[in-house]
């Protein structure tokens, strides 16, 4: 059965960095298609990044240069390292996964990231 | 990038109502066009990949049609549980963009 399990989300200061994982079981991230997901309140979903089984990585325009997608493939851990954090980024962020890059089978229940002073 | 809408951004509807909501592209898509249902609280789940492809486990009261730029969602027969947002999300090119959603009610 697959299952994700977010963490690393929390309360964190404007300028702050945090890292979130999602661990993985029941299949292996370096053979699906990994993704993070976010919803700010009151807000629809928005697509963060991915990165490939081949170890391609994408970007939202939004968090370009400020997030860094990786996994970890001995312990099968995706990570999402997220820098110079604004207002703007607080939401729960969702960790998700598919067999196939052209649509999302399984999602975490995701982790609260909330950016304030 | 893409831009997706959807349209109505709201509807309220009777049990046993048929559901009809639009989603349009940009640009052209093919037919990489998924839909999700969310309900507060929980994760996304995937309904329809693909354009037309309903998921596993879905029922069936769900389907999905278009190509190119329009697409439409339907559900022939709403019931309580079906109370949600729904998302269409473009999958032919990153950033692979959601449209807004629509949030379905029940009467």
């Amino acid at each position: 059965e697959v299952q994700l399990v977010e963490s690393g989300g929390g309360l964190i200061q404007p300028g702050g960095s945090l890292r979130l994982s999602c661990a993985a079981s029941g299949f292996s991230v370096s053979s699906n298609y990994m993704s993070w997901v976010r919803q700010a309140p009151g807000k629809g979903l928005e697509w963060v990044s991915s990165i490939y089984s081949g170890g391609n990585i994408y970007y939202a325009d939004s968090v370009q240069g400020q997030f860094t997608i990786s996994r970890d493939n001995s312990k099968n851990i995706l990570y999402l390292q997220m820098n110079s954090l604004r207002a703007e980024d607080t939401a729960v962020y969702y960790c998700a996964t598919s067999p196939s890059r052209r649509h999302i089978d399984y999602w975490g229940q995701g982790t609260l990231v909330t950016v304030s002073s | 990038d893409i831009q997706m809408t959807q349209s109505p951004s709201s509807l309220s509807a009777s049990v046993g109502d048929r559901v009809t909501i639009a989603c349009r592209a940009s640009q052209t898509i093919s037919i990489y066009l998924n839909w999700y249902q969310h309900k507060p609280g929980k994760a996304p789940e995937l309904l329809i990949y693909s354009a037309s492809s309903l998921q596993s486990g879905v029922p069936s009261r769900f389907s999905g049609s278009g190509s190119g730029t329009d697409f439409t969602l339907t559900i022939t027969s709403l019931q309580p549980e079906d109370s949600a947002t729904y998302y269409c999300q473009q999958a032919y090119s990153t950033p692979f963009t959601f449209g807004p959603g629509t949030k379905v009610d029940i009467k």
